[in-house]
């Protein structure tokens, strides 16, 4: 079975510039959660989506926005790029809308570079 | 507000070795804990899943413990090999203003020369 997939893995871009990031979860996973990770910390919660609906949004500002699919695929997206936004962007899915119980999996990442 | 704490930083140890590696957490309501391995520029390997009520997880020579009520949680890894070597992160589910989410620590990097 597939895991997460995340694409691209790899993309640079300029200050002011908006990106967009795709993350497709294993099959049968309802819900889809991003973090950031800069470089030399812990991954940071941006948003966990289930069914459709955002559950959690961490303390990002408003240019970082996401949404899910039908099929439960979801998008990042960030305007007004900055040179901080510079990051590995993952995404990860689990079974359950709180995941409570369950466990999380995460993607490959995304490696975005803000020039 | 949560703070996962890992120690030490940082870990160089010869092939063979059993290692300890720490993580602690500053608010024991947790519902789950989970330890990951990071490769350099890669995504994360999700290693073991402890419940808040369960005292302790194995998975081949991994070993996992909890202490929720002292906010501790230990992972053991016996007999280190070479392939080892990475960065570990611990985790843990929380819920806070922004939903029920992950907060990390760090991380250990752990390299393990033969």
């Amino acid at each position: 079975d597939a895991g997460v997939t995340q694409s691209p893995t790899h993309l640079i871009k300029t200050r002011g510039q908006q990106v967009t990031l795709r993350c497709s979860p294993i099959s049968g996973h309802k819900s889809v959660s991003w973090y950031q990770q800069v470089l030399g910390q812990g991954p940071q919660f941006i948003f966990q989506y289930y069914e459709k609906e955002e559950r959690g949004r961490g303390n990002f500002p408003d240019r970082f926005s996401a949404r899910q699919f039908p099929n439960y695929s979801s998008e990042l997206n960030v305007n007004a790029l900055l040179l901080g936004d510079s990051a590995l962007y993952l995404c990860a899915s689990s079974l359950a809308a709180t995941t409570s119980t369950g466990e999380l999996f995460f993607g490959e990442g995304s490696r975005l570079t803000v020039l | 507000k949560q703070e996962v704490t890992q120690i030490p930083a940082a870990l160089s140890v010869p092939e063979g070795e059993n290692l300890v590696l720490n993580c602690s957490f500053t608010d024991s309501a947790i519902y789950n804990l989970q330890w990951f391995r990071q490769d350099p520029g890669k995504g994360l390997t999700s290693l073991l899943l402890i419940q808040s009520s369960q005292r302790e997880q194995t998975s081949g020579r991994l070993n996992a413990s909890l202490d929720k009520s002292s906010g501790r949680s230990t992972l053991y890894i016996a007999a280190s090999q070479p392939g080892d070597s990475a960065t570990y992160l611990c985790a843990v589910f929380t819920a806070n203003q922004a939903g029920t989410a992950l907060i990390f620590g760090k991380g250990t990097t752990l390299s393990v020369s033969s």
